[in-house]
């Protein structure tokens, strides 16, 4: 199973980007990045996921490295209510669907 | 639209009752995930099921432990009989087929074994 390494914490003040690194040095080629995300006391939330190109939804943007090697998740204007741990996951594909195996993701914490 | 629907919120029971945990996955999604969190470990993937029939229960810790789902709408986790160290926020997730599909979780159980 591929390794992600973020870091442990980050903050960021309301209004900017946030911008959080995955290093995920051993993808294979077939691999998908997923990101999710955990608000306290709630589950785990789809953020977005991509393979090798740059992905954008309402929430966020992936930038995925050329190599595939590491990506960066972008929340272009953070608010208050993006303070959770974020996950950086590659998934392992099983039979009809994949397995999420989650690190300890990092803690961002957006300040007023 | 509603999500996963997990029951209970909580629970709070002595060892060596049985627990039962209960999942309502999305309408229409084929694939059935439970997983627990705990400080120590995080989050772990314990069993998967897909259109009704288990997957992969490599997670399960041990015969404790148990997991049903008889039909599409409707799924349980059992331990029986619990212990202190089952104390964890225990999550379902569903996804629809495919492996490009993402999973979407409920908001959990908080059990506490005492």
């Amino acid at each position: 199973d591929a390794k992600t390494t973020q870091p442990t914490s980050m903050d960021c003040a309301e209004g900017r980007a946030a911008n959080l690194p995955c290093n995920h040095s051993t993808i294979s080629g077939n691999e998908y990045v997923y990101w999710y995300r955990q608000i306290h006391s709630q589950g785990p939330q789809y953020i977005i996921h991509g393979l090798k190109n740059n992905e954008t939804n309402e929430m966020a943007s992936l930038i995925i490295t050329e190599d595939r090697k590491s990506s960066t998740l972008i929340l272009p204007h953070a608010t208050l209510r993006d303070t959770a741990v974020y996950y950086c996951i590659v998934r392992v594909v099983m039979d009809s669907s994949y397995k999420l195996i989650f690190g300890s993701g990092t803690r961002l914490l957006v300040r007023p | 639209d509603a999500g996963v629907i997990q029951s209970p919120r909580h629970e709070v029971t002595e060892m060596g009752q049985e627990v039962t945990l209960r999942c309502k996955p999305i309408s229409g999604h084929n694939s059935l995930f439970w997983y627990r969190q705990t400080m120590m470990r995080g989050l772990e993937l314990l069993i998967y099921f897909n259109n009704n029939v288990p997957i992969d229960d490599s997670g399960m810790p041990e015969d404790r432990f148990s997991a049903k789902m008889p039909n599409a709408s409707f799924s349980t986790l059992k331990i029986q009989p619990s212990e202190p160290r089952d104390s964890a926020v225990y999550f379902c997730a569903s996804s629809p087929d495919g492996h490009n599909q993402p999973q979407h979780f409920g908001d959990g159980t908080r059990l506490s074994i005492l």
